[in-house]
């Protein structure tokens, strides 16, 4: 059974840019979920879609948005990119239900030069 | 606001003995916690988790203990092996929410 798979894995764009990241979750799971790891950083809650709506969304501004499809696949938005957000981006998924673990992709390094 | 903190940035064991790698929350509503495992340039990978109900998880080498009074969990290794050394990340799960809110990390060296 394939996992959650992110694409693409390394992203390079220039400030002011937008950058659009996509996660297929596994199949069956209705969540998406997006961190952020920054260097040296621990993982920080975006975004969670589940059943093609956002529930919840961190400490973010609007700049970071994103999507859930019909089909359960999610992408996530950046858009005025600025050098802070080179980071890695990580999407997990799961059933939605009470009390289970997370599944996460490779993550996408997305570089802001 | 960190709800969920792992003070300890890094830690060194020698292969063979206990690892012991903790982390505290400070929400008592949390019900549900995980620990994943994170190599260099992967996403991190679901290892053990624990309700609330209970206070001890066991899977082969790694036990998760709770304490709840204490808001207080953590994870043992034993034995540790070289194969070990990795970013541990707990995380606690609100209820109702269904997210997840991960500590920032702890770096864990196992010697050879």
């Amino acid at each position: 059974e394939a996992g959650v798979t992110q694409s693409p894995t390394h992203l390079i764009k220039t400030r002011g840019q937008q950058a659009t990241l996509r996660c297929s979750p596994i199949s069956g799971h209705t969540s998406v979920y997006w961190y952020q790891q920054a260097l040296g950083l621990g993982l920080q809650f975006l975004l969670w879609y589940d059943e093609g709506e956002e529930r919840n969304r961190g400490n973010f501004p609007p700049r970071f948005s994103g999507r859930q499809f019909p089909n359960y696949s999610s992408e996530l938005n950046v858009n005025a990119l600025e050098l802070e957000d080179s980071a890695l981006y990580l999407c997990a998924s799961s059933t939605g239900h009470m009390n289970t673990e997370a599944f996460f992709g490779q993550g996408t390094r997305l570089t802001v030069v | 606001d960190q709800q969920v903190k792992q003070n300890s940035p890094s830690l060194s064991v020698q292969e063979g003995r206990i690892s012991i790698l903790n982390c505290d929350y400070t929400n008592s509503m949390f019900d549900y916690f995980l620990w994943y495992k994170k190599y260099p340039a992967e996403g991190p990978t679901f290892l053990i988790s624990i309700s609330s109900i209970k206070d001890k998880n066991e899977d082969g080498r790694f036990t998760v203990f709770l304490n709840k009074s204490a808001k207080h969990l953590s994870l043992h290794i034993v034995p540790s092996q070289p194969g070990d050394s990795a970013v541990y990340f707990c995380a606690a799960s609100p209820p109702g929410t269904y997210k997840y809110i991960f500590g920032t990390g702890t770096r864990l060296k196992v010697l050879a």
